[in-house]
């Protein structure tokens, strides 16, 4: 159980160009959803935090407007890169939080990643 | 702000080897989790702690929740190459939020 998926799993775009990253939880239903991205040889670092039905929650120094987070359903959300640009290329990663029923509430269960290059 | 610190920072070992990295933070926290990220992959949670002191085995992983619930460390007995991978100890703030450290690199030499 508590399976995540993301797609596509990896994708190439000219500069400029939007691109959508689909985070799905598989057979739980997810509240929260998180997204992160991470560079090469580096930490995971949380982009913003995403509740169904709300708007998301990003952290500092990351644009919302740049980052558009959609969490339409309990089982999927997503980010939308705006008019990406080659600095945008990175792995990025989401996480889905289980609710009560579902375990313990601390617990993320991570996406395989979507690797992003942009030319 | 909270300082998360995993050592080391990677590890080069021979097959069968027995391995231990901790985690330390200048903060308390309530939980701690244990994941591994193979290249290209999310990471996988591994183990979960919830209470100071709890000890907490998954096969040949153990993990345990220091007392005074600023560290944590995770033991691999007798590694095999599947082991390979980077090994983070991120904890829940408020909201959930979980804040990575830089990991721990594991390699193993057949």
């Amino acid at each position: 159980g508590a399976v995540v998926s993301q797609h596509p799993s990896w994708v190439i775009c000219k500069s400029g160009t939007s691109v959508k990253i689909e985070c799905r939880s598989l057979d739980f239903q997810a509240t929260t959803m998180f997204w992160y991205r991470q560079f090469p040889k580096q930490s995971l670092m949380l982009m913003a935090t995403s509740n169904e039905g709300s708007k998301a929650t990003y952290e500092q120094g990351v644009e919302k407007d740049k980052f558009l987070i959609n969490h339409a359903s309990l089982t999927l959300s997503t980010l939308t890169v705006t008019s990406a640009h080659p600095e945008d290329s990175s792995f990025y990663i989401c996480s889905a939080r289980a609710g009560l029923a579902g375990g313990c509430t601390d617990t993320q269960y991570f996406g395989p990643g979507t690797r992003l290059t942009v030319l | 702000g909270q300082q998360l610190n995993q050592s080391p920072q990677s590890m080069f070992i021979q097959e069968g080897e027995d391995v231990s990295m901790n985690c330390t933070s200048s903060s308390i926290f309530n939980t701690w989790l244990w994941y591994k990220q193979e290249p290209g992959e999310g990471p996988v949670l591994l183990i979960a702690l919830y209470k100071a002191g709890e000890l907490t085995s998954n096969g040949r992983l153990t993990a345990q929740f220091g007392i005074t619930r600023k560290d944590s460390f995770l033991n691999i007995s007798a590694s095999i190459p599947s082991d390979v991978g980077i090994y983070f100890c991120p904890t829940a703030s408020s909201g959930d939020k979980l804040t990575f450290g830089t990991g721990t690199r594991l390699a193993v030499r057949p």
